[in-house]
């Protein structure tokens, strides 16, 4: 069973579409997260949900909308996607908040804008 | 200037070499993770420290928080070790991480 799983794996979609990307975990943890990684491999915070709660919201284009309707599930919207949008989305999750929490991540969807 | 630092970028050893890899910060933490990431792209988390050592297997991690510096060790290495290795620090007070910028390593036959 996989522990976190990322829908889809790969998306190549146009500029101006909306898209989303679904992420869902089975280890009952509390807290989820969004990480952005660039071209160069380098991963960024965007959002993270404790208890379906946004907790942290990183300088994200509007554009990005996350939503957890369960603690189980952090979905991440995008409305009207750009170039800049290309990267690779990794949702992660962690047993609770707080920084010395290891962190469980998905295997990552690689979003290609055209 | 990124707050949190590796060396070297990129890494290539021989099979059975003894590897290491280094991450500064600048930052106060409470943590810091070791991941790794293979060319497949999924990111597993190898260790999280926020003093001493820790070990598994081959693998050894070290913090030393008044140095602001955390070293990752493979021994005898192997070419199934080849992945991108990213050290991440938990800023005390703030549950976010903040990445380095990744070590690329390949370990040849």
């Amino acid at each position: 069973d996989t522990a976190v799983s990322q829908t889809p794996k790969y998306l190549v979609t146009q500029m101006g579409n909306d898209k989303s990307i679904k992420c869902e975990q089975n280890l009952g943890h509390d807290t989820m997260y969004w990480y952005k990684q660039d071209s160069k491999k380098f991963l960024k915070i965007m959002f993270s949900y404790n208890n379906k709660e946004l907790i942290i919201n990183e300088t994200v284009p509007n554009r990005f909308s996350p939503k957890s309707p369960d603690k189980a599930h952090l979905n991440l919207h995008i409305n009207s996607l750009e170039l800049g949008d290309s990267a690779v989305y990794f949702c992660a999750s962690s047993q609770g908040w707080g920084s010395n929490q290891p962190q469980h991540f998905g295997d990552g969807t690689r979003l290609s804008i055209l | 200037k990124n707050e949190v630092e590796q060396s070297p970028q990129n890494l290539t050893a021989q099979e059975g070499e003894f590897i290491t890899i280094n991450c500064s910060y600048s930052v106060g933490i409470s943590a810091l993770h070791w991941l790794q990431q293979h060319p497949g792209g999924g990111i597993v988390s190898l260790f999280m420290l926020s003093s001493g050592k820790k070990k598994h297997g081959r693998l050894i991690a070290t913090i030393n928080i008044q140095e602001k510096h955390s070293s990752l060790h493979i021994t005898a290495s192997h070419p199934r070790d080849s992945a991108v290795y990213i050290c991440a620090a938990a800023v005390r007070f703030d549950s976010k991480l903040t990445f380095g910028t990744g070590t690329r390593l390949q370990v040849t036959l």
